[in-house]
């Protein structure tokens, strides 16, 4: 069964502005995962947040986790074109053998 | 170096066909998995592979057979290939500290 969420489905922004993509997820987990896909490319591991941690950065990007609501959020700052994009969240089956993938949000950054 | 590379990228058979997609990892990664990616790019994970041996079959049906002839390498055929099974079939392995994925490019199947 799905595990994680993605909300929106698709977001547009203009270059240099700022992208939020939220997940939801339904059980409990050991960390959370963010991935990208480029169109017709395999996933990209962007970040990964431990069930211990509120928060983490990595270059542009800022990851925030609230178990206590099963949620995480990505945040794109100063997004270029090169952003757009379907982004995933990941969480790992309770077995925590697989990671289990939401449908994802679509970026599209415009210049 | 590719670290985990899938053969072919893109496949365009029959109906009723028989078909396989090889996949290798020179990651060094004990476990691998195949997902399957639809039209809606939504992630589902197929099998699941830890030194060779099978540790995840998820409700896929008996027409795909995974096969580890050793840990870099873990191969899916396909039998009697259905209109259905169009999609996008990812292989990727994981590194055992962090639990992060790694993935290949993909192969596109499009059975007609």
């Amino acid at each position: 069964s799905q595990q994680g969420e993605e909300d929106p489905q698709a977001l547009s922004i203009q270059e240099g502005e700022n992208a939020t993509m939220n997940c939801s997820y339904k059980t409990s987990i050991n960390n959370l995962q963010w991935y990208r896909q480029n169109s017709g490319r395999g996933l990209v591991h962007l970040i990964l947040i431990r069930s211990n941690e509120r928060e983490k950065h990595s270059g542009r990007l800022r990851v925030t986790l609230d178990t206590s609501k099963k949620s995480s959020s990505l945040l794109i700052t100063a997004s270029r074109a090169a952003d757009t994009a379907s982004y995933f969240c990941a969480t790992a089956s309770p077995a925590g053998t697989a990671l289990i993938f939401g449908k994802g949000t679509t970026l599209s950054v415009s210049s | 170096d590719t670290a985990v590379s899938q053969t072919p990228k893109y496949l365009v058979t029959q109906m009723g066909n028989d078909k396989s997609i090889k996949c290798e990892q020179n990651l060094g990664h004990d476990t691998m998995y195949w997902y399957k990616q639809d039209s809606k790019k939504f992630l589902k994970i197929m099998f699941s592979y830890n030194n060779k041996e099978l540790i995840i079959n998820e409700t896929v049906p008996n027409r795909f057979s995974p096969k580890s002839p050793d840990k870099a390498h873990l191969n899916l055929h396909i039998n009697s290939l259905e209109l259905g099974d169009s999609a996008v079939y990812f292989c990727a392995s994981m590194w055992e500290n962090t639990g992060e994925l790694f993935f290949g490019e993909g192969s596109r199947l499009t059975v007609l």
